[in-house]
């Protein structure tokens, strides 16, 4: 069955660092979501992406997250200078249709934990 | 502003109990509800979606239901298995354009052998 696929599984980084997390996306799909959890809270929407640029964003998603897609196959989250708050898991998920119509496949997830 | 409420946050029972999980929202108009699982460490996976002109989903021992009225779900798990334990999660998208998931926090179920 197509997965999602993100890498790294856990980074580990100093406050004010850059971080690059990274997903290859099921490949005939044409939406692209990230969503992030904080230990013991919700899952939340981070940013969603078609059509190579961002459809819709949250408040979460400052001017400190960026997202890519370089190539035909990866989708990117960046993080210029993380913060302690940053800590947490991202997940990068997927969908052929716009995710009302459709299900979303969702990647194993970054565990990303600043110092 | 949506928010998505499961109760209870944690509920353990013996093999072959079967299960009624709940979830609650406070925007009815949705555009589609989710359930999904996530176990320890993973990523979540998509049990059964409802749009909202539906009154209920079914996958093998699963079934859930939607009252978009009354703003409630519920995931009905038959004959359960020390296999489904995992933490469970309700999403909505609200109409309106927007495509974001509102989740709840979850509910973890463990199913004692």
């Amino acid at each position: 069955e197509p997965e999602v696929t993100q890498t790294p599984s856990h980074q580990v980084t100093q406050m004010g660092q850059e971080v690059i997390l990274r997903c290859v996306p099921i490949s005939n799909h044409l939406y692209f979501y990230w969503y992030r959890q904080i230990l013991g809270q919700k899952v939340e929407f981070l940013v969603s992406f078609y059509n190579n640029e961002i459809s819709e964003k949250s408040e979460i998603f400052d001017d400190q997250f960026s997202v890519e897609r370089p190539d035909g196959s990866n989708f990117t989250l960046k993080i210029r200078s993380t913060k302690l708050e940053d800590s947490a898991m991202y997940f990068c998920a997927s969908s052929d249709l716009f995710s009302g119509a459709n299900v979303l496949t969702f990647g194993a997830g970054s565990r990303l934990t600043v110092l | 502003k949506q928010e998505v409420t499961q109760i209870p946050a944690a509920l353990s029972v013996p093999e072959g109990e079967n299960l009624v999980l709940n979830c609650s929202f406070t925007d009815s108009a949705i555009y589609n509800l989710q359930w999904f699982r996530q176990d320890p460490g993973k990523g979540l996976t998509s049990l059964l979606l409802i749009q909202s002109s539906q009154r209920e989903q079914t996958s093998g021992r699963l079934n859930a239901s939607l009252d978009k009225s009354s703003g409630r779900s519920t995931l009905y798990i038959a004959a359960s298995q020390p296999g489904d334990s995992a933490t469970y999660l309700c999403a909505v998208i609200t109409q309106g354009g927007s495509e974001k998931l509102v989740f709840g926090k979850g509910m973890k179920l463990t199913v004692n052998p």
